[in-house]
C-alpha cells in the first residue's frame, strides 16, 4: 500500500532563518506531487505541483521553492523566511489517472 | 472565483443529531469528486469518492451525494458522535493530466457538542 510520510510535525523559526521540510512517497511510482498551506480558517492554497522529477510549477509567487530530486521525494525550502510564511504545511500525492490526492499528517510551521 | 464553494462555512450541532453540508462546483467534465475530513492540525484523510457518473456512496455514517446536472453535492452525517468534529473538504479532480489538477473548497467547519 502507499504511504505519505512528512516531517517535521510542528517547528518554530525565527524570522531570516531558512526552511527545509521534507515529504516522501512509498508504495507508488511518477506520483503527481503537491504542496499545500493552510493558513488558519482558510481552505488549502496550492503552492507548488510537480509532475516528475526535477519539474516544478509553481502555483502563487512567494518567499518559497520546492525541488524534487527523486521520483518520491519532494521538499519545500525558503532561504529566509518571513512571518507570513507561519501556517499549516501539506504534502500531497496523486497519480495521473484524476483519483484525488492522498495527503501527508502537515507541519505547523511558526515563524516568529 | 473559486471553482469549488461549500456552505454553511461553519456549524455546530449537538452530538446524535444530524446534519448536511453542500459542495458546489463549477468544473465540468471533472474524473471525480471527493469529501475529505480534516481533524485540527492533521492531514484531510478521503472519507468517500464519487465519479461524475455516481449519484451516491456511503462510508458508514457518511453519506454523500452528487448531482451531475445541477453541479453539486452534499455530505450528510448521521447521528453525529463528538470525533466527528472536524472540517470537511469537497475537492474536484479536474480530468486533464499533468496541470493544476484538483480544486479544493475552502471547507465546511462542523464542531459536535454534547
Amino acid at each position: 500500500s502507499q504511504t505519505i510520510h512528512q516531517w517535521p510535525a510542528t517547528l518554530v523559526q525565527p524570522v531570516g532563518s531558512p526552511l527545509s521540510l521534507e515529504c516522501t512517497v512509498e508504495g507508488t511510482s511518477n506520483p503527481n506531487l503537491y504542496w499545500y498551506r493552510q493558513a488558519a480558517g482558510r481552505g488549502l492554497q496550492l503552492l507548488f505541483y510537480s509532475v516528475g522529477i526535477g519539474q516544478i510549477s509553481s502555483e502563487v509567487p512567494q518567499n518559497l521553492s520546492a525541488s524534487r530530486p527523486q521520483d518520491r521525494q519532494f521538499i519545500l525550502s525558503s532561504k529566509k523566511l518571513l512571518l507570513s510564511d507561519s501556517g499549516f504545511y501539506l504534502c500531497a500525492w496523486s497519480l495521473g489517472t484524476g483519483d484525488g490526492a492522498f495527503f501527508g499528517q502537515g507541519t505547523r510551521l511558526t515563524v516568529v | 472565483k473559486n471553482q469549488v464553494e461549500q456552505s454553511p462555512q461553519s456549524l455546530i450541532i449537538l452530538e446524535g443529531k444530524n446534519c448536511t453540508l453542500q459542495c458546489n462546483y463549477t468544473v465540468s467534465p471533472f474524473s471525480n469528486l471527493r469529501w475529505y475530513k480534516q481533524d485540527t492540525g492533521r492531514g484531510p484523510v478521503s472519507l468517500t469518492i464519487m465519479t461524475f457518473s455516481e449519484n451516491t456512496k456511503s462510508n458508514g455514517r457518511y453519506t454523500a451525494t452528487l448531482d451531475a446536472d445541477t453541479k453539486q453535492s452534499s455530505l450528510h452525517i448521521t447521528a453525529s458522535q463528538l470525533s466527528d468534529s472536524a472540517s470537511y473538504i469537497c475537492v474536484v479532480s479536474l480530468p486533464y493530466y499533468g496541470n493544476n489538477r484538483l480544486a479544493f473548497g475552502k471547507g465546511n467547519q462542523v464542531v459536535v457538542i454534547p
